[in-house]
């Protein structure tokens, strides 16, 4: 089973700064299969990234996702007081399993 | 406009079960596999099972293996968890979720509270 591991576990930032939040792998993973998630409090997870480094749909475009297995990264390049919240990867693997991370949330400073 | 709507949650006692359930519309249902995750509460993310467009192929995470059962009606627009021999560490937060091409969950429901508690 392939294992995410997040970093840092929170990010305290002030707006108009950038986040740049880290997602490693136990294994490599496939770039097609990795995603990434916001989750504000009380909401349901929203997509941000699918592919590694895809926008879905009406993501801004200060989000961004790269990287390649194991290591994989999401940037926000300026950080709107919206931004702050838990942000999880996820991969799936050829064993049919879907993995998430532990997430990062990201606070004001 | 895309929704996705969980029912079925609440309060249960150890050993007893439950079935949730999530209706969709807006989209086409049976072209898309589904998902169901789960957060216990102040916890992260957690998949839990994977059903294909047709219902072919199920798949479930490790914790749940012999006790969940998931399952869909495209006729209904709905997506199923059968949860049976419940236990204290299931209590959570049970989205369904839809499934993109890439196996990326690409739209969530509200979800819907499961609380396992004696």
């Amino acid at each position: 089973e392939i294992v995410l591991t997040q970093s840092p576990g929170t990010l305290s930032l002030s707006p108009g700064e950038r986040a740049i939040l880290s997602c490693r792998a136990s294994q490599s993973v496939s770039r097609t299969h990795l995603a990434w998630y916001q989750q504000k409090p009380g909401q349901a997870p929203r997509l941000l990234i699918y592919g590694a480094s895809s926008r879905a749909a009406g993501i801004p475009d200060r989000f961004s996702g790269s990287g390649s297995g194991p290591d994989f990264t999401l940037t926000i390049s300026r950080l709107e007081p919206e931004d702050f919240a838990v942000y999880y990867c996820q991969q799936y693997d050829s064993s049919r399993l879907f993995t998430f991370g532990p997430g990062t949330r990201v606070d004001i400073k | 406009e895309l929704q996705l709507v969980e029912s079925g949650g609440g309060l249960v006692q150890p050993g007893e079960s439950l079935r949730l359930s999530c209706a969709a519309s807006g989209f086409s249902f049976s072209i898309y596999s589904m998902s169901w995750v789960r957060q216990a509460p102040g916890k992260g993310l957690e998949w839990v099972s994977y059903i294909t467009t047709g219902g072919s192929a199920k798949y479930y995470a490790d914790f749940v293996k012999g006790r969940f059962t998931i399952s869909r009606d495209n006729a209904k627009n709905s997506l199923y968890l059968q949860m049976n021999s419940l236990r204290a560490d299931d209590t959570a937060v049970y989205y369904c979720a839809r499934v993109g091409g890439l196996y990326d969950f690409n739209s969530w429901g509200q979800g819907t509270l499961v609380t396992v508690s004696s």
